[in-house]
């Protein structure tokens, strides 16, 4: 099993690009959810989903869309990318919505 | 929201030591997680623990619910130990979402 893949690990954006983080896992893990790591600070949820086709917020979801069209993938789509979005950007999988964690590797995103 | 602190945020400590990084957060919960990030970035769970102890090779978590305490331990610890250790709690009023501490770097010297 490849656990949960994260893609691209590196990008770099301008200000006002869009793009999408990609994140697959092949546990059959019905929630996945999306992180952001900065510096000093703990990580802070963006969005999560319980299972195909249900998204919901985190506590910090504005200017990120995601949608949940299978059970294996969770993108999340960075709709006009902002120099506050600089940051490391990590996604995870459990069975369930408070079971152990398992994230990938992370994508360090740059917006200049 | 439950608030999460972890304490110490640096930790130093020479091979061999006994570390104990805490955990406090304030609003009761039915689990917690004691988490391990990497130097490389890359994150993995370590325990998932509702009440009393557990115990994994050289590293024991421990957890008092009344006292809203969790204590991570590392006995013998060796420089590969060396890491960013983090609790996470679910936030209030919604299990399926965590909150995470700051996380305590240890630094395991030779």
């Amino acid at each position: 099993n490849a656990g949960v893949t994260q893609t691209p690990k590196f990008q770099v954006l301008k200000t006002g690009q869009s793009m999408t983080l990609q994140c697959a896992q092949d546990m059959n893990h019905e929630y996945m959810s999306w992180y952001r790591q900065d510096p000093g600070m703990g990580l802070r949820l963006i969005h999560y989903s319980v299972g195909a086709g249900i998204t919901d917020q985190g506590e910090v979801p504005n200017g990120y869309n995601v949608s949940r069209s299978t059970t294996e993938d969770f993108p999340l789509r960075l709709l006009s990318a902002a120099p506050s979005q600089t940051s490391v950007y990590f996604c995870a999988s459990s069975p369930r919505g408070f079971g152990p964690q398992h994230f990938g590797d992370g994508t360090r995103l740059s917006i200049l | 929201k439950n608030e999460v602190e972890q304490s110490p945020q640096n930790l130093t400590a020479q091979e061999g030591e006994f570390i104990t990084i805490n955990c406090s957060y304030s609003v009761g919960i039915s689990a917690l997680h004691w988490l391990q990030q990497h130097p490389g970035g890359g994150i993995v769970s370590l325990f998932m623990l509702s009440s009393g102890k557990k115990k994994h090779g050289r590293l024991i978590a421990t957890i008092n619910i009344q006292e809203k305490h969790s204590s991570l331990h590392i006995t013998a610890s060796h420089p590969r130990d060396s890491a960013v250790y983090i609790c996470a709690v679910p936030a209030s009023g919604s299990a399926r979402q965590l909150t995470f501490g700051s996380g305590t770097q240890l630094t395991v010297l030779p």
